[in-house]
Formats: structure tokens, C-alpha cells, sequence
């Protein structure tokens, strides 16, 4: 079965607190996305990657194709970060498919 | 500005009744995605396009129907036929290409009373 595991469901952090964001997949993929779902419902691209490592700002992706795992990482948190992120996965079934994780809401207090 | 239209942002809806949802970009994107979302899950596919004129069933296509009659647009309409309406619907678009980053609208949030 094609699976996209988020973890944890909920986070609550105090501002300027390290944040990590797990994302475990079961397929062989070809790309990975991390986006962020803002209270009003808006989607926001943040990452996408396929190896490695990719920083913006205060926002770190990284991708282990080994073992089929990614983290979104946020440093010095500050409320504004508060929102729904969501991992998504792109691979290839005969065409090309993706699945969204159910995503990790974070709620980053003052 | 480039980007993705949704409207309404909310709708509400009788029992029986058809409704279109909207969605439009500028983007100059070939390829389109309608996702419904529910509380708790991830976004599901309904249906999406990658070329004008043609457009396929995702996951969930029971109770829905699109058209592509325009680069531009991708309307999206529930039917009565849809057995649990109730959901956020989200529209994106992408470049053509195998590695092509997905771009969201801002999303309808569709009632059925």
C-alpha cells in the first residue's frame, strides 16, 4: 500500500524553539514536496527535493532515499509559523501519481 | 500577477443540487489537479487535466465532473450524485513535465445544507 506517515499529528511549541516535522514514505519516489497550509486554507509551496538538503530562510528540508524519509525543519519559531504543513510524494505507477500526508498542525506560542 | 483563482472561497448548497466550483491561472500551465480535503486526511485527487480537452479520473471521481475547454480554466462541478459533499476543494496547476512543482488556490469551502 502506498503510504505518506506524518509525524507528530499536533505540535505545540514556544517561540523560538527548533521544530522538526517527519515525513516517512513507502515507495520508491521522484520527487518530495513540503507545503503549508495556511487558517484560511491556502497551500503554500515551501520545498520540493528529490536528495539532500534545501534551506530557505529559516525553513531546512532534507530527503534520505535510503530510508525513505524526509524532515522539514524550522528554526527560531515564531508564531507566524503557525499553520498545517503537509509532505507529499511523487512517484511513478505506470504514470506519475502523488500522495499527500494528512499533515502536522503547529501552533508556535508567543 | 500571476497565479490561481478559486470562487467562490465559500458556497452552500441544497441537497440535489449541482454546483460549479471555479478555477482559473495565468501561470501559461498546462497540466491541472482538483484535490478535495477532508479534516484529518490528506488531499485526495478528483480529477486532473494535462492538456487542453483532455482530463482524467483520480481517486475519487464519483459524483463530480470536469471540463477543459481553455488553458485557463478547469471548472469543477459537484453533483447530486456525490454522496458527502461537505469539503474544502482545492485546484492547482503545474508546468508540463515529469518534475513538475504543483501550485495551489486559495481553496472553496463548499456546505451542503
Amino acid at each position: 500500500k502506498n503510504e505518506v506517515e506524518q509525524s507528530p499529528q499536533n505540535l505545540t511549541a514556544q517561540e523560538g524553539e527548533f521544530i522538526t516535522i517527519n515525513c516517512s514514505y513507502s515507495v520508491g519516489i521522484s520527487a518530495l514536496h513540503w507545503l503549508q497550509q495556511h487558517p484560511g486554507g491556502g497551500i503554500v509551496s515551501l520545498f520540493m527535493l528529490s536528495s539532500g538538503k534545501k534551506k530557505h530562510g529559516r525553513l531546512i528540508a532534507t530527503i534520505n532515499i535510503q530510508e525513505k524519509h524526509s524532515s522539514l525543519h524550522i528554526t527560531a519559531s515564531h508564531p507566524r509559523d503557525s499553520a498545517v504543513y503537509i509532505c507529499a510524494v511523487r512517484f511513478f505507477t505506470g504514470g506519475f501519481k502523488t500522495i499527500f500526508g494528512a499533515g502536522t498542525r503547529l501552533f508556535v506560542k508567543a | 500577477d500571476g497565479g490561481i483563482t478559486q470562487s467562490p472561497k465559500y458556497l452552500f448548497r441544497k441537497e440535489g443540487q449541482n454546483v460549479t466550483l471555479s478555477c482559473e491561472q495565468n501561470l501559461n500551465h498546462d497540466a491541472m489537479y482538483w484535490y478535495r480535503q477532508d479534516p484529518g486526511q490528506g488531499l485526495r485527487l478528483i480529477y486532473y487535466s494535462q492538456i487542453v480537452n483532455d482530463f482524467q479520473k483520480g481517486d475519487i471521481a464519483e459524483g463530480y465532473s470536469v471540463s477543459r475547454e481553455k488553458k485557463e480554466s478547469f471548472p469543477l462541478t459537484v453533483t447530486s450524485a456525490q454522496k458527502n459533499p461537505t469539503a474544502f476543494y482545492l485546484c492547482a496547476s503545474a508546468a508540463g513535465g515529469s518534475y513538475n512543482e504543483q501550485f495551489f488556490g486559495p481553496g472553496t469551502r463548499l456546505t451542503v445544507l
